[in-house]
């Protein structure tokens, strides 16, 4: 069975302190991993998609990264408006070109 | 303007009515979903179109219907709406010719209280 297993489930930051979620997966072929970031009471705003083991894709103070088995979403120095929810969310043959697999998300907050 | 817009985005309704979300985009995506999203399960695949006349069942169907009445709106239905169905709910598009990993894009999402 598809799976998506996000960790932490929550992870408190001070401002400039930097670290790293976990997604790690089961799929059959992935056909694309991605990364949303979803602030309270609002839709998931797409971040980032990775294809390939050992693919890297970087925007402001975030970092993905993909192997075989898992994702990493790094935050460097991160501020306390990067505080919100993150999802990542797999594409499998099975799901292709119709739904995405999510995983429940790391709820991020950065204090200053 | 927002490329996908939903109404209403918060509905108060109470058991057995039947109530209908709409979503809308001009994106110009041919694909269009609804997902629901309650807290500690994540988000859910509850049905999808990869055109108008193209409707599939998702992962949690029941008790749902959905009309795609052009390219550009999907509507989902609730027949007879029970505390249950208490979620947030999100419509998304994705592009056919985008490439082999489609990207997804939601919108606003409807809170949705039935009591």
């Amino acid at each position: 069975e598809d799976q998506v297993t996000q960790s932490p489930e929550a992870l408190r930051l001070q401002e400039g302190e930097s670290s790293s979620l976990n997604c790690s997966y089961t799929v059959s072929g992935l056909r694309g991993l991605f990364w949303y970031r979803q602030d309270p009471g609002k839709g998931p705003e797409f971040l980032f998609t990775l294809y390939s083991a050992g693919e890297e894709k970087e925007k402001e103070r975030l970092k993905a990264t993909l192997t075989k088995k898992e994702s990493f979403l790094h935050i460097t120095a991160p501020k306390p408006e990067d505080s919100a929810t993150y999802l990542c969310a797999v594409q499998a043959p099975r799901q292709a070109g119709t739904a995405l697999i999510f995983g429940k998300g790391t709820t991020l907050s950065v204090s200053s | 303007d927002a490329d996908v817009t939903q109404t209403p985005r918060n509905r108060i309704t109470k058991t057995g009515k039947r109530i209908m979300l709409e979503c809308s985009q001009t994106k110009g995506h041919d694909r269009m979903y609804w997902y629901r999203q309650d807290p500690g399960l994540g988000l859910r695949l509850i049905y999808y179109s990869f055109d108008v006349k193209d409707i599939n069942k998702g992962e949690i169907s029941d008790g749902y219907s959905v009309s795609r009445q052009a390219q550009a709106k999907f509507s989902l239905s609730l027949e007879s709406a029970i505390p249950n169905q208490t979620a947030l709910y999100f419509c998304a598009t994705s592009d056919l010719g985008s490439g082999p990993q489609e990207t997804q894009y939601f919108g606003p999402g409807t809170r949705l209280l039935v009591l």
